[in-house]
């Protein structure tokens, strides 16, 4: 059974700052790895997603997966206040499955 | 572009009580999902369908009946509500090319059970 973790469970850093924030799975046959960000009362909505060792930049964003210490992370440069916002890291195992984390609070203070 | 459509967006039941929530979604998507979310919490999965009248448990099915009789929807009950419990349920359905490349929401429907 899939067991998706993240930390910090909440996170509280200046206008500005560096974020990271990170997941760990535990099925190392897993295939789809995934941020998304659900704003308060909102759905939650896809960020970026990788499929395969190593790191993706979109924009301030940054994903990079590390399989074999089942493992991966979302960088956010020059956060700002509008990043504010629940985390939550995705794995997809055997295909259609997709389990979700705990999920990372984050305040961006102006 | 294309969207899912939750029903109700609020249900208020009571304890013992058997209550069926609805979705529909008009992306052509093969694969829906249910999960609950507790109180701002992460996202556990209940049922999942890979296609028409397929139903897979998640790691939470325990409680919750699925129904999955069109390729547009996907039904989920709740088989005895228990008394203060509260979480929102959603919806998602997702794209089958191979491998899943996104998982699209609805906005939830909320359960207050008192």
């Amino acid at each position: 059974q899939q067991k998706v973790q993240q930390s910090p469970e909440s996170l509280i850093v200046p206008e500005g700052a560096m974020t990271s924030l990170n997941c760990t799975f535990s099925d190392s046959a897993s295939q789809y790895f995934a941020w998304y960000r659900q704003h308060s009362g909102k759905a939650p909505k896809a960020l970026m997603s990788i499929f395969s060792n190593g790191e993706k930049e979109e924009g301030r964003f940054t994903i990079h997966l590390n399989k074999a210490s089942l493992h991966f992370s979302l960088h956010i440069r020059d956060s700002q206040p509008s990043d504010s916002a629940l985390y939550l890291c995705a794995v997809g195992t055997g295909g259609y499955k997709v389990v979700f984390g705990s999920g990372t609070r984050l305040l961006v203070s102006p | 572009g294309g969207i899912i459509t939750q029903t109700p967006k609020f249900l208020i039941g009571q304890e013992g009580q058997k209550l069926t929530l609805k979705c529909q979604q008009n992306f052509n998507h093969d694969t829906m999902y249910w999960y609950r979310q507790d109180s701002g919490k992460g996202l556990r999965l209940i049922y999942y369908s890979i296609t028409e009248n397929d139903l897979q448990k998640g790691d939470l099915s325990e409680g919750y009946d699925a129904s999955r009789e069109k390729k547009s929807s996907f039904s989920l009950t709740v088989t005895s509500a228990q008394k203060n419990e509260m979480a929102v349920f959603l919806c998602a359905s997702s794209p089958w090319t191979g491998e899943v490349t996104e998982v699209f929401f609805g906005k939830g429907t909320r359960l207050t059970v008192v």
